[in-house]
């Protein structure tokens, strides 16, 4: 059983059309959630971590938020170079290292 | 800062050759980990180390995957025997405190088993 979940596996975006990707896990007692932006041929590139309910942070065009099941990778106005996979992760309990999820491949056309 | 470097980037080999990739983590990182990513199952933890000692090492597949530390700044892994199956980018990440500190990645290994 998967416990980290991303949707949409594909986003295809017009460039300023913003729209949100979804991550949700099923680990109890969260320890953090961590997003990550990967370009081809590139490691995975950490953007944000959250670690309560309610919590946002923000980063030029994207916000994440969190809530206790999920969270949401919010893109305003996208641009062509926002083009990537964005991965989300969790740690399954107390130290252990991240499980991450398949991610979501968003493009956005010019 | 030159974060974590992986070499080689590319490797191609036969069937039954041995392959060993390897890593430097971030001076002054204490974790270190092996991932593999596919297509069909994402990232997928192999190993992961603290100060040097391997922790767990449940995620490598087979007998024939191996991973060394043998000091703060070096660490390998190993495939012997390499099969067709074993194809995927391999990379590795450090860390300054495991579990709820960010992971760096290196830009990985893509292997291909012929």
């Amino acid at each position: 059983e998967d416990q980290v979940t991303q949707s949409p596996e594909a986003l295809r975006l017009q460039e300023g059309e913003s729209s949100s990707l979804n991550c949700s896990y099923t680990v109890s007692g969260l320890r953090g959630l961590f997003w990550y932006r990967q370009d081809p041929g590139k490691g995975p590139e950490f953007l944000f971590t959250l670690y309560s309910a309610g919590e946002e942070k923000e980063k030029e065009r994207l916000k994440a938020t969190l809530t206790k099941k999920e969270s949401f990778l919010h893109i305003t106005a996208p641009k062509p170079e926002d083009s990537a996979t964005y991965l989300c992760a969790v740690p399954l309990s107390g130290n252990t290292p991240l499980v991450f999820g398949k991610g979501t491949r968003l493009s956005v056309i010019a | 800062d030159a974060g974590v470097i992986q070499s080689p980037r590319h490797e191609v080999t036969e069937m039954g050759q041995e392959v060993t990739l390897r890593c430097k983590p971030i001076s002054g990182h204490n974790s270190l980990f092996w991932y593999r990513q596919t297509m069909m199952r994402g990232l997928e933890l192999l190993i992961y180390f603290n100060n040097n000692v391997p922790i767990d090492d449940s995620g490598m597949p087979e007998d024939r995957f191996s991973a060394k530390m043998p000091n703060a700044s070096f660490s390998t892994l190993k495939i012997q025997p390499s099969e067709p199956r074993d194809s995927a980018v391999y990379f590795c990440a450090s860390s300054n405190r495991q579990g709820q500190s960010p992971l760096h990645f290196g830009n990985g290994t893509r292997l291909t088993v012929t």
